[in-house]
């Protein structure tokens, strides 16, 4: 079965640190272009950043640029999202997403997500 | 970047016909062939419906379809079902190689 399973998430102070996680299996996870995609409490999706499949390129969306770091280990079947200086506009269930289509954002196969928390 | 339109809200009776429109520019919806539309129920994950602005992946109901005129496109639901209460999102490639999302629409099966 084909599967993305997030981790890493929790309450964490404004300016702290989190890594999430997104273990993928059932598919050759190092073919696949993947993404990160948030939802804030009562609010609409907004995609935050991806990587390709060898980890070589990313991009991030405005918001989070210079704070969020995309990455993956192939070996690990694992995609990473690390987040510093942390505000409280991050507050999001941050979802992972595979790319099915090599970089035109057709996301067919996502995570449950992880549920972060930014607050004092 | 702001989000692209959708309205943001829809009805329709079961059995009936609707439609949730995407609105964006030559820069992103106009441009390019890459919308897609999503579904998501309540405190679930989303759910790829349509790709390439009207493909269905294996496995939707083909009571779901999309289209494309100039900068808008759209979902059509046909036959409305009592699970088809949900929200939808648009997505569109972007001329910045990044995707926007829509706003969302929520739609209620009355």
């Amino acid at each position: 079965e084909v599967q993305l399973v997030e981790s890493g998430g929790g309450l964490v102070q404004p300016g702290g640190s989190l890594r999430l996680s997104c273990a993928a299996s059932g598919f050759t996870f190092s073919s696949y272009w993947m993404h990160w995609v948030r939802q804030a409490p009562g609010k609409g999706l907004v995609w935050v950043s991806h990587i390709n499949s060898d980890g070589s390129g990313t991009s991030y969306a405005d918001s989070v640029k210079g704070r969020f770091t995309i990455s993956r280990d192939n070996a690990k079947n694992t995609l990473y999202l690390q987040m510093n200086s942390l505000r409280a506009e991050d507050t999001a269930v941050y979802y992972c997403a595979r790319d099915d289509s090599g970089g035109y954002y057709v996301m067919d196969v996502w995570g449950k997500g992880t549920t972060v928390t930014v607050s004092s | 970047q702001s989000a692209l339109t959708q309205p943001a809200s829809v009805s329709g009776s079961p059995g009936q016909s609707i439609t949730i429109s995407c609105t964006g520019t030559s820069s992103d919806v106009g441009g390019y062939n890459y919308v897609s539309w999503y579904q998501q129920h309540p405190g679930k994950a989303p759910k790829l419906m349509i790709y390439d602005v009207s493909n269905r992946p294996s496995g939707v109901s083909n009571r779901f379809s999309g289209s494309k005129s100039g900068n808008t496109a759209s979902l059509t639901i046909s036959g409305l079902q009592a699970e088809d209460e949900a929200d939808y999102y648009c997505s569109s490639y972007t001329s910045s190689s990044t995707p926007r999302f829509g706003g969302g629409t929520k739609l209620t099966v009355l």
